[in-house]
């Protein structure tokens, strides 16, 4: 038990839709990361928010978008589904040194 | 640009043999180190970190090493169980960021 809930577990949408995702993290936990997981690769780094700030992003495009809120949930959206976007999307939450990882959202864009 | 490569790709091996993992990075400005263990469909769980003063640190059966003038960490398991059939992660944080870089994991099968 991690203390990271991820929400919705799997989806399915289509070509040129828009999703949201959603990830409660712990209490104090004031980072937030986001990573895209396609079948068979490591883990992407898409971004981080910090104290509802984005405060680092990776090699993702604008249409991938976040959001941060003062109760330690956050979200990412991603606009005008492509079928590459078809990954695991994997919310962390840090304190420190220690990140803790949800089970993730699976999407599948048809 | 940090990249993080993990050899082998996939293992498999009776049960109660010793293994080693292998990582590798190639900038060795690093913060830290981590092992991370995922179960099929699973979020990550993370088993072992390291400092990037730190050598070397144990968890039970685990025993992971960090060379950082080498850009190489192994991952020790010894007397493998078939519970521990997963796929491990290798990942690092570069130093003045907080973002993890991955490798792509080694798939491990751990036969009864």
């Amino acid at each position: 038990e991690t203390g990271v809930t991820q929400s919705p577990t799997h989806l399915i949408k289509t070509r040129g839709q828009q999703v949201t995702l959603r990830c409660s993290s712990q209490s104090g936990h004031n980072t937030v990361s986001w990573y895209q997981q396609a079948l068979g690769q490591g883990p992407q780094f898409i971004f981080q928010y910090y104290r509802e700030e984005e405060n680092g992003r990776g090699n993702f495009p604008p249409r991938f978008s976040g959001l941060q809120f003062p109760n330690y949930s956050s979200e990412l959206n991603v606009n005008a589904l492509e079928l590459d976007d078809s990954a695991l999307y994997l919310c962390a939450s840090s304190s420190g040194n220690t990140i803790y990882f949800g089970e993730g959202s699976w999407l599948t864009v048809v | 640009k940090q990249e993080v490569t993990q050899i082998p790709a996939a293992l498999s091996v009776p049960e109660g043999e010793n293994l080693v993992l292998n990582c590798s990075f190639t900038d060795s400005a690093i913060y830290n180190l981590q092992w991370f263990r995922q179960d099929p469909g699973k979020g990550l769980t993370s088993l072992l970190l390291i400092q990037s003063s730190q050598r070397e640190q144990t968890s039970g059966r685990l025993n992971a090493s960090l060379d950082k003038s080498s850009g190489r960490s192994t991952l020790y398991i010894a007397a493998s169980q078939p519970g521990d059939s997963a796929t491990y992660l290798c990942a690092v944080v570069q130093g003045g960021s907080e973002k993890l870089v991955f490798g792509k994991g080694t798939k491990l099968t751990v036969n009864p």
